[in-house]
């Protein structure tokens, strides 16, 4: 299994304050990739990076931030959770630029009340 | 816009039958096809990745194919077992990264 953790694993939180999500890498690839699944929608893609410092939005960017000071990390933030924002994150991570093949990570379930 | 559909949404089937899952999308402009598995309450597993330039990959009684010009994949799993009950879902990745996943097939194996 790719080497791939996420923090917390289980998060409450009240409407309205800022929630930041953290994922980690040991496998030293470049493209990291913040996805939310939902009954109904299925998996979809909120931001990635390329690299460093380096991010862009993904299909449902609204309400989100991401950051990536350093190659293992990638943090996901809500500035002011809402409810819409209940959902199960995942991290994924792709390093082979011909395939883009992504691993997963355990996912992050956050309840906003 | 890319759409990705998965047929069946659920299946049940005794051990031991050859079983097919399919994923239809409608941009053939895509750069690979993903294969996954999900367990309740996990993470995605990766099965296979089938690249734009390829026709079939397989992994142990695994087999997934790739037709673009249809748009179509399909999933074959030879012999199942109950331990293959699980959500699996396909992943089409286009240009930009940009990675769209089907609803995914419920598989249930009985014993």
């Amino acid at each position: 299994d790719a080497g791939i953790t996420q923090s917390p694993r289980h998060k409450v939180t009240e409407t309205g304050t800022p929630v930041t999500l953290r994922c980690h890498q040991t496998e030293n690839h470049r493209y990291m990739y913040w996805y939310r699944q939902d009954p109904g929608h299925g998996l979809r893609l909120i931001h990635y990076s390329y690299g460093v410092k380096d991010t862009d939005k993904g299909e449902v960017s609204d309400g989100y931030s991401v950051s990536r000071s350093k190659t293992e990390d990638f943090l996901l933030t809500l500035e002011s959770a809402t409810s819409s924002q209940t959902s199960v994150y995942f991290c994924a991570i792709s390093e082979d630029r011909s395939s883009y093949e992504q691993y997963f990570g355990p996912g992050t379930r956050l309840t906003v009340t | 816009k890319q759409e990705v559909t998965q047929i069946p949404a659920a299946l049940s089937v005794p051990e031991g039958e050859n079983l097919v899952l399919n994923c239809s999308f409608t941009d053939s402009a895509i750069y690979n096809l993903q294969w996954f598995r999900q367990d309740p309450g996990k993470g995605l597993t990766s099965l296979l990745l089938i690249q734009s330039s390829q026709r079939e990959q397989t992994s142990g009684r695994l087999n997934a194919s790739l037709d673009k010009s249809s748009g179509r994949s399909t999933l074959y799993i030879a012999a199942s077992q109950p331990g293959d009950s699980a959500t699996y879902l396909c992943a089409v990745i286009g240009g930009g990264f940009k990675t769209i996943f089907g609803a995914g097939t419920r598989l249930f194996v009985k014993a």
